[in-house]
């Protein structure tokens, strides 16, 4: 099945500094999306993103399709960004979203 | 619009006991995912319903079963419960393939 990999694992961060979390995926794929997982489990949809630019705020995300990766950049990051982002992919219709790993972020005050 | 919403929140259970999860979906949604997730797996997919079939079935034991009902809400139960069940249980709604999922809060299911 398809591999969905993560980077970094972990990311401390002090409070303002920008980041960018990094996605690879091994296929092709239908749909590509980014969540935020809170301290209470609850996993945020950030953007839906099979392929081009989004932006939401201090949010914004790209997936280039054709090279197998998408990238989430958060700017001036604060406290309430910490948890763990996951990006999930759907291969094609009708087949599960497969989700990497994760990078836990931590932004400290 | 309401999102999806599970119950319950949390849950304690015996070993060999069984238990039974439910999830409704946003309105209009007629697919129905569920996820187990732990800190050593990950987030694993369990099983798919659309319009009350099983679409999808993910590589877990038959312990694990679920249906849907013709509102689209849906219920998984695990029967004969095992230590290592305990995980948060997280169920997504979508209108339809490759059309984006949302996520409920999640029943934490612990076993002892």
């Amino acid at each position: 099945g398809i591999q969905v990999e993560q980077s970094p694992p972990d990311l401390i961060l002090q409070e303002g500094a920008n980041s960018t979390l990094r996605c690879n995926f091994s296929d092709s794929v239908n749909n590509l999306q980014w969540f935020h997982q809170n301290p209470w489990g609850q996993l945020i949809n950030l953007f839906y993103i099979p392929s081009g630019t989004k932006q939401n705020g201090r949010l914004s995300a790209t997936t280039v399709a054709t090279e197998r990766y998408s990238l989430l950049y958060i700017s001036s990051s604060q406290t309430t960004d910490s948890g763990v982002y996951f990006c999930a992919v759907e291969q094609r219709g009708n087949t599960p979203l497969v989700f990497g790993k994760g990078t836990r972020l931590s932004v400290i005050a | 619009k309401a999102g999806v919403t599970q119950t319950p929140r949390y849950l304690i259970k015996t070993r060999g006991q069984q238990v039974t999860l439910s999830c409704s979906p946003i309105s209009g949604h007629r697919s129905v995912s569920w996820y187990q997730q732990t800190p050593g797996q990950g987030l694993q997919f369990l099983f798919e319903y659309f319009s009350e079939t099983q679409r999808n079935k993910g590589n877990f034991p038959g312990r694990f079963s679920g249906r849907q009902f013709s509102n689209s809400r849906s219920e998984m139960n695990v029967s004969t419960l095992e230590l290592g069940d305990s995980a948060l249980y997280l169920c997504a709604s979508s209108l339809g393939p490759s059309e984006g999922y949302t996520f409920g809060s999640g029943t934490r299911l612990t076993v002892v």
